[in-house]
């Protein structure tokens, strides 16, 4: 079946670490999205990606960076300069002004 | 700005009972509209979408919803809700200028006493 695929579901960052999320799409979808959720709150575009090699930042872009090699990988890297981490991460894609289809999204802790 | 405003924090409805969901939106020209319905822990799912056209769309799991310009407006309904129904709804906006961007509302939570 075609979808999107985040890995890992639970993560932990130490002080001073950078990690990274996965995003993986079957869906043959040209643009990818990270968005942030954080309790009570709607989501919060970080950057998205609307062909290979290019990409874009959205509205909390600091502190976060991206890559887009292939159409099919988006993956996040939440660097040391992002300060307040904690929060749920959820990654789309979408066929250009289509309807986003979401992943089951990676929960990021400090430990 | 482009904005979507969702009045609502939480509802709290009867199972059987009907429901309104409230979306509102400032944008510019023709805008693309969504339900999105998320349980807890889980991504979001889409429930239906306004692009053109009858702007009484029709979605998944029982729900519509109508596009009102005048008002500004795409509220989401459903006649009877189940138990199951319980989850978190977010309404959002996009554009044809926009890259496939989105905004969306801070959302509606949904509780369903028995």
């Amino acid at each position: 079946d075609g979808g999107i695929t985040q890995s890992p579901k639970y993560l932990f960052r130490k002080e001073g670490q950078n990690v990274t999320l996965s995003c993986e799409q079957n869906l043959n979808h040209d643009a990818m999205y990270w968005y942030r959720q954080d309790p009570g709150q709607g989501l919060r575009l970080i950057y998205y990606s609307q062909i290979v090699n290019d990409f874009q930042k959205g509205d909390i872009a600091e502190g976060y960076s991206v890559s887009r090699e292939k159409k099919e990988s988006f993956p996040l890297t939440v660097t040391s300069a992002q300060k307040n981490p904690t929060a749920f991460y959820l990654c789309a894609s979408s066929i250009s002004s289509g309807a986003q289809h979401f992943g089951d999204g990676t929960r990021l802790s400090i430990l | 700005a482009q904005s979507v405003t969702q009045p609502d924090i939480h509802i709290t409805v009867s199972e059987g009972a009907s429901l309104e969901l409230r979306c509102n939106y400032s944008y510019g020209a023709t805008p693309y509209l969504f339900w999105y319905v998320q349980s807890p822990g889980q991504g979001l799912q889409l429930l239906l979408k306004y692009f053109s056209g009858d702007t009484l769309v029709q979605g998944i799991k029982g729900f519509e919803a109508e596009f009102k310009r005048s008002q500004s407006s795409f509220n989401l309904r459903k006649p009877s809700v189940h138990w199951s129904d319980a989850a978190e709804y977010f309404c959002a906006v996009g554009e044809d200028n926009q890259g496939g961007k989105l905004i969306f509302g801070q959302g509606t939570e949904l509780s369903v006493k028995p």
